[in-house]
């Protein structure tokens, strides 16, 4: 696509619910990032997946977080038994691998409300 | 602890004067700082880049300033316009990975 697309782009739920987050990247890119920005907080990284590499998971706050990337495109961020700490914006980005400062191209996010 | 300072987090200036955003960083191992700008209920938007080599990068109205003695770096808009209020965020991208790390962010506000 022209852009990186996120869905859903709102999602209010119950505390102890899972919630599913779809990224679907630029076509091309192979690398792929998951971050977050809680209320008043800058960029948290999350997790990066480049090609067929192992992911990047260093970033991911608990085990209740976990994201794939199946057949190197879409992504799905998932949270098992969100707690309220777990609200915040969901930004998947991604980029391609190449010369120069590394541009990761953002989706507009989904918002996550856990109530 | 965060690599990536932005310490105001807002800032106010006047239509055609100059903003200036600042960033304090601590690892001293990077290939570029990154400038983005983020409106919203908007991602992130990429504005400008640095390389570790270079001490100054200008495009158009955005120019980056890099001061590796001082691990700082700042981003000059001139003139600065309403449409440039936004969150700026400054973002490293250090040889030993390939994310970016990102600082808080400072929301700049251009007023008529």
């Amino acid at each position: 696509g022209a852009g990186v697309s996120q869905s859903p782009s709102n999602k209010v739920t119950e505390k102890g619910k899972d919630v599913e987050l779809r990224c679907d990247p630029i076509s091309g890119h192979t690398a792929l990032y998951w971050y977050r920005q809680s209320l008043g907080q800058g960029l948290e990284f999350l997790i990066y997946f480049q090609g067929n590499s192992a992911p990047d998971k260093s970033g991911l706050p608990s085990d209740r977080f976990s994201a794939e990337r199946t057949g190197g495109s879409v992504s799905t961020l998932t949270i098992q038994r969100t707690q309220q700490e777990d609200s915040a914006v969901y930004l998947c980005a991604s980029s391609s691998r190449g010369t120069g400062a590394n541009v990761l191209t953002f989706g507009a996010g989904s918002r996550l409300t856990v109530l | 602890d965060q690599q990536v300072k932005q310490n105001s987090p807002s800032l106010s200036v006047q239509e055609g004067r100059i903003s200036i955003l600042n960033c304090d960083y601590t690892n001293s191992m990077f290939d570029y700082f990154l400038w983005y700008k983020k409106y919203p209920a908007e991602g992130p938007t990429f504005l400008i880049s640095i390389s570790s080599i270079k001490d100054k990068n200008e495009d158009g109205r955005f120019t980056v300033f890099l001061n590796k003695s001082a691990k700082h770096l700042s981003l000059h808009i001139v003139p600065s316009q309403p449409g440039d209020s936004a969150v700026y965020f400054c973002a490293e991208n250090s040889n030993s990975g390939y994310a970016l790390n990102f600082g808080k962010g400072t929301s700049l506000l251009v007023t008529p």
